[in-house]
């Protein structure tokens, strides 16, 4: 069994489009993390869920909009795709966010390229 | 703030050499420390990690880390090197706040036959 899994993995769409990502995870974590890697390979947090409330929100723009329907799970929903977006998205889960609980675990990835 | 320093972007080893790939750290308190390792097009897959006691870790594939809290660093390395361990290499600091693991840069193992 897969212990974090997203989909789709590779996505190719238009600029102007709107796209989710799916991420669901059965280690029975309390916290979820949607992580950016750009091209450099470098990797940015950009959003961490805990029991469902948001707790991180990095500087992202609007267009990006996590979701948390409940703690196993953490959708990302990019409105009207820029040229820039394109990067592979981690969703990632931690038993919960601070001290020794924090051991991040990832999914495979998500490839967003937007043309 | 906390944030990891890897120096070295592209290292490339001989099969069966040693290997030591270095992580810098900065953070107020007593940091976790953790390696990751990620294969082309997959995800990261944790090495090991740091959180107290013994200051040298092991971890899987025969790799290894020393946290020197005096020189803020976090060395990982590994004795003999195989070509299967062809990579990017993450090292990450976090802590006790309520903060995601914070990344480095990355460093990409090449291995020579």
């Amino acid at each position: 069994d897969t212990a974090v899994s997203q989909t789709p993995k590779y996505l190719v769409t238009q600029m102007g489009n709107d796209k989710s990502i799916k991420c669901e995870q059965n280690l029975g974590h309390d916290t979820m993390y949607w992580y950016k890697q750009d091209s450099k390979k470098f990797l940015k947090i950009m959003f961490s869920y805990n029991n469902k409330e948001l707790i991180i929100n990095e500087t992202v723009p609007n267009r990006f909009s996590p979701k948390s329907p409940d703690k196993a799970h953490l959708n990302l929903h990019i409105n009207s795709l820029e040229l820039g977006d394109s990067a592979v998205y981690f969703c990632a889960s931690s038993q919960d966010l601070t001290g020794r609980g924090n051991t991040i675990y990832f999914g495979e990835g998500s490839w967003l390229t937007v043309v | 703030a906390q944030s990891v320093t890897q120096p070295d972007i592209h290292i490339t080893v001989s099969e069966g050499a040693s290997l030591e790939l270095r992580c810098n750290y900065s953070y107020g308190a007593t940091p976790y420390l953790f390696w990751y390792v990620q294969s082309p097009g997959q995800g990261l897959q944790l090495l090991l990690k740091y959180f107290s006691g013994d200051t040298l870790v092991q971890g899987i594939k025969g790799f290894e880390a020393e946290f020197k809290r005096s020189q803020s660093s976090f060395n990982l390395r590994k004795p003999s090197v195989h070509w299967s361990d062809a990579a990017e290499y993450f090292c990450a600091v976090g802590g006790a706040g309520r903060r995601a693991l914070t990344f480095g840069s990355g460093t990409r193992l090449q291995v020579q036959p």
